[in-house]
């Protein structure tokens, strides 16, 4: 079975600076794809980026970049030049058989003025 | 990507009630998925849709508590059955990219009360 573990229930960021949020998974599936999403207070569900388990770099999709680590299982999503818009629950997440996605329990991340 | 809405996009129901929750896809797509986000927690995937065939649902989830129909490839709808307070949820829909990605993008979800 698929898991996704999530460590930090809530982080803070000063406004500009960087931030690192971890993520561990587990999976015996050679092919798999790890996903991070964005969740405001809305409610709603927004892509950030994605990482697939044969890629040889990293993915980066503007502020946003995962650091995978595929002997570790880590795939930790940094943002740099934090904003206040960027105050949010993010999840990782990771997909496989049947296009699945099975989610961490989530990271608060409060961006400090 | 796809453009995907939801109706209603919140509502208070009646324990012993139903709800029917919709979810448009501006676009065909083979698979649209439903999950739940219980209050302060993560997404749960409550059962997958696809078009022709019977939904499939997780561990834990049922066909009597929430059923699920596919009628065509940009529609889907989920019930929930006999609501009691413990159901209070947002439920999202998403569909899958298609892509080697395996992307999903979500509607913006429905916010459930149940009082």
């Amino acid at each position: 079975a698929q898991k996704i573990t999530q460590t930090q229930p809530g982080m803070f960021v000063q406004e500009k600076e960087a931030v690192t949020l971890d993520c561990t998974y587990d999976t015996s599936d050679p092919s798999y794809g790890l996903f991070w999403y964005k969740q405001p207070s809305s409610g709603e569900m927004i892509f950030l980026i994605y990482q697939g388990s044969y890629d040889q770099q990293n993915a980066t999709e503007g502020r946003y970049s995962l650091n995978f680590q595929k002997a570790r299982k880590s795939a930790n999503l940094v943002i740099s030049a934090s904003q206040l818009g960027d105050s949010a629950m993010y999840f990782c997440a990771m997909s496989g058989y049947g296009n699945k996605l099975v989610f961490g329990a989530g990271t608060i991340l409060r961006v400090k003025s | 990507s796809a453009v995907i809405s939801q109706k209603p996009s919140r509502d208070i129901c009646q324990r012993g009630t139903s709800l029917t929750i919709q979810c448009q896809v501006d676009s065909q797509v083979t698979m649209m998925f439903w999950y739940r986000q219980q209050p302060g927690q993560s997404l749960t995937l409550i059962a997958t849709a696809n078009q022709g065939s019977e939904a499939t649902y997780e561990s834990g989830f049922v066909i009597d508590k929430f059923p699920i129909s596919r009628p065509n490839l940009t529609f889907s709808t989920l019930t929930v059955s006999n609501m009691s307070p413990e159901d209070s949820s947002i439920y999202l829909c998403s569909v899958s990219a298609g892509n080697s990605y395996n992307e999903q993008f979500f509607g913006p979800g429905t916010r459930l009360t149940v009082l």
